[in-house]
């Protein structure tokens, strides 16, 4: 069974660093790129951006080019979300998902709220 | 503002049939495939149609989808309380700078 399972919730002061993490398993973790969903309180979904963890291809969302970062450990099979300097606006649920071939995301993770706030 | 644009809201009685739009462009819609996720309230979004009208093992089949030119739209007929949720269009922008893009949501309420 396919199954994504993201860190827990998190409430952090505007300026802090985060990094929020998503395990994937029953799948090959490598042969799939992963994707991050922003979703900001009573608003849609935002498609942040993408990694390959069998090469690390990276490629962001141009709303979220240089506002976050995305890595993975595929030793781990696990994919993060990072920032290096919250702001109140990044008060959101954020959800992994297993992006099929670029066209469409199958599987999602539980989601992680993160709440700043000073 | 949203890139696709999908009605707000759209609502029918137990049993019946709806509706719901997702308009866009030639960069996204007009030459790529459409998918579809269901959201109930305080959950994460699922995978409901995928390739514009493929539906993943599990969901029924009175969910369908279809692409005409920059257009999508969902189908769900015989409606239950169940289906009250938020529905999503998504598909891939291949301009400059090539990202997934996503509608505005539209929230179906069943009377």
């Amino acid at each position: 069974e396919v199954q994504l399972v993201q860190s827990g919730a998190e409430v952090k002061k505007p300026g802090e660093s985060l990094k929020i993490s998503c395990k994937g398993s029953g799948y090959s973790f490598t042969s799939y790129w992963i994707g991050w969903v922003r979703q900001m309180p009573g608003k849609g979904l935002e498609w942040m951006g993408i990694i390959y963890p069998g090469d690390s291809d990276t490629r962001y969302s141009p709303s979220f080019q240089g506002q976050v970062t995305i890595s993975a450990d595929k030793s781990i099979s696990t994919a993060y979300l990072q920032w290096s300097s919250l702001k109140a606006s990044d008060t959101a649920m954020y959800y992994c998902a297993r992006q099929w071939n670029l066209r469409y995301l199958d599987y999602w993770g539980q989601g992680t709220l993160v709440t700043v706030s000073s | 503002q949203s890139v696709l644009t999908q009605p707000p809201s759209v609502s029918a009685a137990p049993g019946q049939k709806v509706t719901i739009s997702c308009s866009g462009s030639s960069s996204n819609i007009g030459n790529n495939y459409v998918s579809w996720y269901q959201q109930l309230p305080g959950t994460a979004p699922k995978l409901l149609i995928y390739d514009n009208n493929k539906r993943p093992s599990g969901i029924p089949d009175r969910f369908s989808g279809s692409k005409s030119g920059t257009s999508a739209t969902l189908g769900i007929t015989g409606l239950q309380t169940g289906d009250e949720a938020d529905y999503y269009c998504g598909t891939w922008d291949s301009s400059l700078s090539a990202h997934v893009v996503f509608g505005g949501g539209t929230k179906l309420t069943v009377l």
